[in-house]
């Protein structure tokens, strides 16, 4: 089945610093989400990006689909933004027709 | 729209007993995704819905794990004869599929999940 990892698994940065997450896939896939899982264990939506670039605020998003990777860039982060990131890829039909990776834990200290 | 919801918030139940589980999707959507989540991992995909219909089940799915969508709204996933190897949160995500162009759009938006611990 298709394999989907993330790094970096854990990161620590200092208030203010900026931060690059990425996620890389073994085969195609049709669409591709960016969360946010807070400590209460919500997955929040950040982005939904297939392909292309996107941004929201601090946040942005690129998804290089024929290379199979998605990076998720997080500037002048803030204590708010602890918490673990994951990327989802959705396939076609499939038994496993929606993969996770493993994440990438975050924590941003003051 | 308040968004995804789920019943119960938490489930303690013992070995052998049967537990259900409810998720009411935000309004219109017709595509609806229950996962397990187990603590360090990722969510992992148990099933989805279109509409009515269950169209995909995974190989994680044992045959003591049901799951029904009736009249394409609500759906309920319960598990007979719980072991203690299903302990997790149990995540209900809801989409609309739909065509934008040349593209599919399905953007999944997920519920607070139902915390189920099994002594």
């Amino acid at each position: 089945g298709i394999q989907v990892e993330q790094s970096p698994p854990d990161l620590i940065l200092q208030e203010g610093a900026n931060s690059t997450l990425r996620c890389n896939f073994s085969d195609s896939v049709n669409n591709l989400q960016w969360f946010h899982q807070n400590p209460w264990g919500q997955l929040i939506n950040l982005f939904y990006i297939p392909s292309g670039t996107k941004q929201n605020g601090r946040l942005s998003a690129t998804t290089v689909a024929t290379e199979r990777y998605s990076l998720l860039y997080i500037s002048s982060s803030q204590t708010t933004d602890s918490g673990v990131y994951f990327c989802a890829v959705e396939r076609g039909t499939s038994y496993d027709k929606v993969i996770f990776g493993p994440g990438t834990s975050l924590s941003v200290i003051p | 729209d308040t968004g995804v919801s789920q019943n119960p918030r938490h489930k303690i139940t013992k070995r052998g007993q049967n537990v259900t589980f409810r998720c009411d999707p935000i309004s219109e959507h017709n595509r609806l995704y229950w996962y397990r989540q187990t603590l360090g991992q990722g969510p992992e995909f148990l099933t989805y819905f279109q509409n009515e219909a269950q169209l995909e089940k995974s190989r994680l799915l044992s045959d003591r794990f049901s799951a029904e969508r009736p009249k394409g709204s609500f759906s309920t996933l319960e598990i007979q004869r719980t072991e203690q190897g299903d302990s997790a949160m149990y995540l209900c995500a809801s989409s609309f599929e739909e065509l934008r162009g040349y593209t599919l759009y399905n953007e999944q938006f997920f519920g607070p999940g139902t915390r189920l611990t099994v002594l």
